[in-house]
């Protein structure tokens, strides 16, 4: 049971470079979610999934898609990545909406 | 919308002094309340939580009581080591409406201990 696993764990873009962040968990979760961590800002809700094939806009969504084409796996997409997007990603699942399970983060810097 | 509020850091405190973190929070149901911790490169863990008003959420010696009168959720602890030296994070949840069990977080506090 590994629970929630980020790829990769870090990565350099330049800007305007395209990439994709992999979340995938084993615990049969309905809901997963994609937040951003900025210093001073907590963590903030970029999109998110309440069942496989079903996405949502959360509160920073832009410059963001996402896909949950299988229900263990839920894709962070940047199309053409900017210096605002440099952040560390943390991915979480929950079965029920009332206990959350993190990743171990993405750190993401672009130049 | 659901907002929390964390007490302005970074906190630094000898061992053994006694922490106290503040947290209040805005919501428009009947939230749930966490705390979470997150050690220096790693992700996040829940520390504690509670679920309705005069709660009190308890793990390795931090306790909050959730006080609904004060919207309040102040995270303490007694005697602090230096292996509590993270980020601690305050969060609501609130099942109702649409949130879809979304959380909501403060942007967190720095607490180092010095031996």
């Amino acid at each position: 049971n590994a629970g929630v696993t980020q790829t990769p764990k870090f990565r350099v873009l330049k800007t305007g470079q395209s990439m994709t962040l992999l979340c995938a968990q084993d615990m049969n979760h309905e809901y997963m979610y994609w937040y951003r961590q900025d210093p001073g800002m907590g963590l903030r809700l970029i999109h998110y999934s309440v069942g496989e094939g079903t996405t949502a806009k959360g509160e920073v969504p832009d410059g963001y898609n996402v896909s949950r084409l299988k229900k263990q796996n839920f894709l962070l997409g940047l199309e053409s990545a900017a210096p605002s997007q440099t952040s560390v990603y943390f991915c979480a699942s929950s079965y029920t909406g009332t206990v959350w399970v993190f990743g171990p983060g993405t750190r993401l810097t672009v130049l | 919308g659901d907002s929390v509020t964390q007490m302005e850091g970074p906190v630094t405190l000898s061992e053994e002094a006694f922490l106290t973190i503040n947290c209040t929070y805005t919501a428009t149901g009947y939230p749930s309340l966490f705390w979470y911790v997150q050690y220096p490169g790693e992700g996040l863990q829940l520390l504690l939580k509670a679920t309705k008003a005069d709660d009190k959420g308890s793990n390795k010696g931090f306790e909050a009581t959730y006080r609904k009168e004060t919207t309040s959720f102040h995270l303490e602890k007694g005697s602090v080591q230096v292996s509590d030296s993270a980020v601690y994070f305050c969060a609501l949840s609130d099942p109702g409406g649409t949130s879809y069990g979304k959380l909501t977080f403060g942007q967190g506090t720095i607490l180092t201990v010095h031996p």
